[in-house]
């Protein structure tokens, strides 16, 4: 079965940048779109980078998305960290029966 | 302005059934697939299934494959889940979603979720 492999946690200080990973488990992760998903605590998810790497309106150009090269992964990168951007974070695509798949979520801490 | 709203979701002993409702308004829901995820109290995200925007293709989770089921009435701008065959493991918050296109790509809105708790 594919599998999205996310850390589960990540941490860093306002204004710093952080990356995240999104690594696919078979095949190539550029097979079909990778979309992240923001949390934050008591909310529901909302979208923050969709396609790879398109920012829906609203989402500041702090984050972005990429798929990586050889390495199978994907990444959201968001740059100036604020307070605000305290959440887990989730990274999504589909199989090849194209059912959904999510990755863990990876709980990003602004200290 | 898009919005999704979640409703049905409650109580219900083991082996029980349910049927979630989720309303749309602020674009035109025959143009997009839609898509329940649910998330157990305490855990990640979790794909459950989706339907294409005329309905006709349908994808589920293997946990809840045969059990659940996913419909949609366009003409009512509202999307459905019947869960039959309840079991604790289904325990949990279900959002439904828009997604990006016709077919399932991705989402890009989500609703507020409704709990749904199996417990006798």
């Amino acid at each position: 079965n594919f599998m999205l492999t996310q850390p589960h946690s990540v941490s860093e200080s306002p204004g710093k940048t952080v990356t995240i990973s999104c690594t696919g488990s078979n095949g190539s992760i550029a097979s079909n779109y990778v979309h992240w998903y923001q949390q934050r605590p008591g909310s529901a998810p909302t979208t923050v980078i969709y396609k790879d790497s398109q920012r829906p309106s609203g989402v500041p150009d702090r984050f972005s998305g990429s798929i990586g090269g050889s390495s199978n992964s994907a990444s959201l990168t968001i740059s100036g960290l604020k307070t605000e951007d305290e959440a887990d974070y989730y990274c999504q695509s589909y199989d090849s029966s194209h059912r959904g798949v999510f990755g863990g979520g990876t709980k990003l801490t602004v200290l | 302005e898009v919005q999704l709203l979640e409703s049905g979701g409650g109580l219900v002993q083991p082996g029980g059934s349910l049927r979630l409702s989720c309303a749309a308004s602020g674009f035109t829901l025959t143009n997009y697939a839609m898509t329940w995820v649910r998330q157990a109290p305490g855990k990640g995200l979790e794909w459950v299934s989706d339907i294409s925007g005329g309905g006709g293709s349908t994808n589920y989770a293997d946990s809840v494959k045969g059990r659940f089921t996913i419909s949609r009435d366009n003409s009512k701008n509202t999307l459905y889940l019947q869960m039959n065959s309840l079991r604790a493991e289904d325990t949990a918050v279900y959002y439904c979603a828009k997604d990006l296109s016709r077919d399932p790509r991705g989402l890009d809105y989500w609703g507020q979720g409704t709990l749904v708790t199996v417990s006798s």
